[in-house]
């Protein structure tokens, strides 16, 4: 089925590892997003991508990179991860900027 | 902070009966939109409501917005068990920053 996919679906991290979430949509769509999911704060923004080739900072950037390898896939980096990071992590993908259409199932990521 | 909060926190119900949660916002807006989350799942786009416009449905789903109040509901009418979950807004202000509330966690029992 079409969609957003994401890997892998959990993981447990222990303090200072690293580690790379990836994201990828087979729908063409120009622009992707990451967003982490915590209790009682929503969805907030860590990064978008509005085309192949271009990234930028969303509400909570710090701690985190991200590269759009291809237009197809979007991945989120953590390079040392901490306790604060753990988390439900949501990648989305839209046609054009600011509406995210699709989203994945998520990533629920726990570091100890 | 978020533009976009959610009202109540959290909402249970009978199956059968209807479901109103409401979404304020603080600034300016060019729409506002409402998303369906599955517990363990991804969010799932519901309906888009545009600034120039007051009222939208689809199927059971009933939007408002209210500018001048910087508000919006969201009705489901005749709510089924397969309608717990969770239930989010989304604003697009006028410089394009997005953003979502917390959430309206809503159970429906049989």
């Amino acid at each position: 089925n079409a969609g957003v996919t994401q890997t892998p679906k959990f993981q447990v991290l222990k303090t200072g590892q690293s580690m790379t979430l990836q994201c990828a949509q087979d729908m063409n769509h120009n622009s992707m997003y990451w967003y982490r999911q915590d209790p009682g704060m929503g969805l907030r923004l860590i990064y978008y991508s509005a085309s192949e080739g271009t990234t930028d900072k969303g509400e909570v950037p710090n701690g985190y990179n991200v590269s759009r390898l291809n237009k197809r896939e979007f991945s989120l980096r953590l390079e040392s991860a901490a306790p604060s990071q753990t988390s439900v992590y949501f990648c989305a993908s839209s046609t054009g900027l600011r509406q995210p259409q699709h989203f994945g199932d998520g990533t629920r990521l726990s570091i100890l | 902070s978020q533009q976009g909060e959610e009202d109540p926190q959290a909402l249970s119900i009978q199956e059968g009966e209807n479901a109103t949660m409401n979404c304020s916002y603080k600034t300016s807006i060019n729409n506002l939109q409402w998303y369906r989350q599955n517990s363990g799942r991804g969010l799932v786009h519901l309906i888009l409501i545009r600034s120039n416009e007051r009222e939208k449905h689809s199927g059971r789903l009933r939007v408002t917005l209210d500018t001048s109040k910087k508000s919006s509901s969201l009705l489901i009418t005749a709510s089924r068990a397969a309608d717990t979950a969770s239930y989010f807004c989304w604003v697009t202000d006028s410089w394009g920053k997005l953003q979502f509330g917390a959430g309206t966690q809503v159970v429906v029992t049989p």
